[in-house]
This record gives structure tokens, C-alpha cells and sequence, in this order.
């Protein structure tokens, strides 16, 4: 079965620190992965996916098959990146369909 | 290019009724994808629709709960006889094809008394 998991719900930093959001991962066989970035009062929209290896907003992550992670980083957070962040999965096994971690609340204090 | 619409974004019903919740696509989409997410939990996948077409439900509740993508008009979530545990808000998102971008409407939040 597959699964994603967010370990912290809550992550709370100071503006200009460094974040990382983690995600874990179980899936067997080769998964896509994606965050997925919630704003106060705005529509979940896709931050990034691992296959373009591009960096949004400041954020990179990379996927560690190893470790079966894909953690979420900003070398120095800003007051607009406080909202909900999803890590999420899809594969050959599993269609189209996205399997979603449980989200971590990031909060930017200024 | 207006984003995935979804409506009405909120609804309240009583136990027992019935509730419909409607998905329009973004212009160009073909596949829809239905996501139920409960108070304090992630996004779960219910179902997996083309036009006209189920393609994985896996994640639909065996009863009370259909979902249809008409040749023409929007995708439509239905759910019969609603209990207090049907409420959560739904999401809907639409793709132009299979396994791309997936592009999520506000969602509707459901409140059954």
C-alpha cells in the first residue's frame, strides 16, 4: 500500500531561518511526488514536482529513494510562506490518483 | 482561463437527504478527480472520472456515494441519505490528461446536522 507521511503537523519559524518540511514516503516501485501549497483562504495549487527539479518560491526538494523521502526546503523563510503544506504521491500502480500526507501548518513569525 | 470551479461551497443538509456537489472543470480538462478530506485529516482520493467514463472509484464508499461526468456539464458528486460522518469538504480537481498537473478547485464544504 502506499502512504505518505508528514511527521509535524505544526512548524513554527522566524523570518530569514531556514525550513524544511519532511515527508516520508511507502510505495513500491518508482512514485512521482509533489507538494502542494495551501494559502489562507485560497485553493490548494501545486508548488512543485520532483520530475522538474525546479525551484519555486525558494523551494527545492529533492527525492532520496534511500531514505524514501522528499523533504520540502527554503534556506530562508519569508512572513507569505506561513500555510498548509502537503506532500503528495502518484504512481504506475496507483493511475492518476494522488495519495496525500495529513499537511504541516507553517507559521513565519516576523 | 478560469480554474476549477466547484459549487456551492457550502451546503448544509439534514441526515437523511440527499446532497449534490458539482464540479466544473478548467477549459480543456477531460479527466476529474473527486477528494474528500475530513476535519483534522489530509485529502483522500474518492474517485477518477473522463467524460462519460469511471475510471478508478477505489476510493468511493460502497453506498450512498455516485459520481458521473456527463458529455456535457459538470461532474457531479452525489451522495444519498447523508449522516454526521459524511461531513468533510470535498475537493474537486481536473488534469488535461492522465498524469498531469492536477489543478484543484475551493472545494465544498459539506455540514450535516
Amino acid at each position: 500500500a502506499q502512504r505518505v507521511t508528514q511527521p509535524e503537523k505544526l512548524l513554527s519559524v522566524f523570518k530569514g531561518a531556514p525550513v524544511e518540511l519532511k515527508c516520508n514516503y511507502s510505495y513500491s516501485g518508482s512514485p512521482e511526488l509533489f507538494w502542494y501549497v495551501q494559502y489562507s483562504r485560497q485553493r490548494l495549487q501545486l508548488l512543485l514536482r520532483h520530475i522538474s527539479r525546479e525551484s519555486i518560491k525558494g523551494f527545492t526538494a529533492d527525492l532520496n529513494k534511500g531514505e524514501t523521502s522528499f523533504h520540502l526546503k527554503k534556506p530562508f523563510a519569508q512572513e507569505e510562506d506561513s500555510a498548509m503544506y502537503y506532500c503528495a504521491l502518484s504512481g504506475k500502480t496507483s493511475g492518476s490518483r494522488l495519495t496525500f500526507g495529513e499537511g504541516t501548518q507553517l507559521t513565519v513569525n516576523p | 482561463n478560469a480554474g476549477v470551479m466547484q459549487n456551492p461551497r457550502h451546503l448544509v443538509r439534514r441526515r437523511g437527504q440527499e446532497a449534490r456537489l458539482r464540479c466544473s472543470p478548467m477549459k480543456g480538462h477531460s479527466h476529474v478527480y473527486w477528494y474528500r478530506q475530513l476535519p483534522e485529516e489530509g485529502l483522500k482520493f474518492m474517485v477518477y472520472l473522463q467524460k462519460e467514463n469511471i475510471i478508478d472509484e477505489s476510493g468511493m464508499p460502497k453506498e450512498r456515494f455516485s459520481a458521473e461526468f456527463p458529455k456535457e456539464g459538470p461532474s457531479i458528486l452525489r451522495i444519498q441519505q447523508v449522516v454526521r460522518g459524511d461531513s468533510a469538504a470535498y475537493f474537486c480537481a481536473s488534469s488535461r490528461d492522465a498524469q498531469e498537473t492536477q489543478y484543484f478547485g475551493p472545494g465544498t464544504r459539506l455540514l450535516v446536522l
